[in-house]
């Protein structure tokens, strides 16, 4: 079955790096992407991994991929207030349209 | 480029009416997908368009409904709304419905049943 799964909430300090964590269940999912959703407003996408990669670096954002275990990380270097936000991993399900599975989304919360 | 515009953003509405949101893709863009966000249920998918044509359905009663125009707009329709129905509905498009194509969301609509 599809099922996504992330911790409820995170709390870092201004500057220090935050990890948010995800585990999927469908092993067949080829993209798997995290998303940002600021108060009162849509989701933008930060990033995505193919399945057959273990890592991708974009600037401050570094995805982690461990297939075998199904889990996928986000780790946020220098943390700023402007990143608090809920962020959302998704699996794409594994037929040909687009249609996203979300996990809970985890609150981010930057401390000064 | 202008990004994805939905309407109206707030909505108001009572038990058994029905309703009808509206979204608008980027340029370009012929897929258009719609999720149901709340606090207990979080983001669940309802359907997926791609040049008019329906091409996934979540796990929603035969309410909700939708359809695509051929200028890849889109609206979905909740009829006999429920109290439950309360929730944010975004849209999201992308230039097609497969590969790894990124999906842009437009800031959604709330709707309140009562």
């Amino acid at each position: 079955g599809e099922d996504v799964e992330q911790s409820l909430f995170l709390s870092v300090r201004e500057g220090d790096s935050s990890v948010i964590n995800c585990t999927y269940t469908d092993s067949s999912s080829t993209y798997l992407y995290w998303y940002k959703q600021e108060p009162g407003a849509g989701l933008q996408l930060l990033t995505y991994i193919f399945s057959n990669m273990d890592m991708k670096q974009d600037q401050r954002l570094t995805v982690l991929l461990n297939k075998k275990d199904k889990h996928l990380s986000l780790r946020i270097a220098d943390t700023q207030t402007g990143d608090s936000a809920i962020y959302f991993c998704a699996e794409k399900a594994g037929d040909s349209s687009y249609k996203l599975i979300f996990g809970s989304g985890t609150r981010l919360l930057v401390r000064p | 480029k202008a990004g994805v515009t939905q309407t109206p953003r707030y909505l108001i509405k009572t038990r058994g009416q029905q309703v009808t949101l509206s979204c608008s893709p980027i340029s370009g863009h012929r897929s258009v997908s719609w999720y149901q966000q709340t606090p207990g249920q979080g983001l669940q998918f309802l359907f997926e368009y791609f040049s008019e044509t329906q091409r996934n359905k979540g796990n929603f009663p035969g309410r909700f409904s939708g359809r695509q125009f051929s200028n890849s707009r889109s609206e979905m329709n909740v009829s006999t709304l429920e109290l439950g129905d309360s929730a944010l509905y975004l849209c999201a498009s992308s230039q097609t419905s497969g590969g790894v194509n990124e999906q842009f969301f437009g800031p959604g609509t709330r709707l309140t049943v009562l």
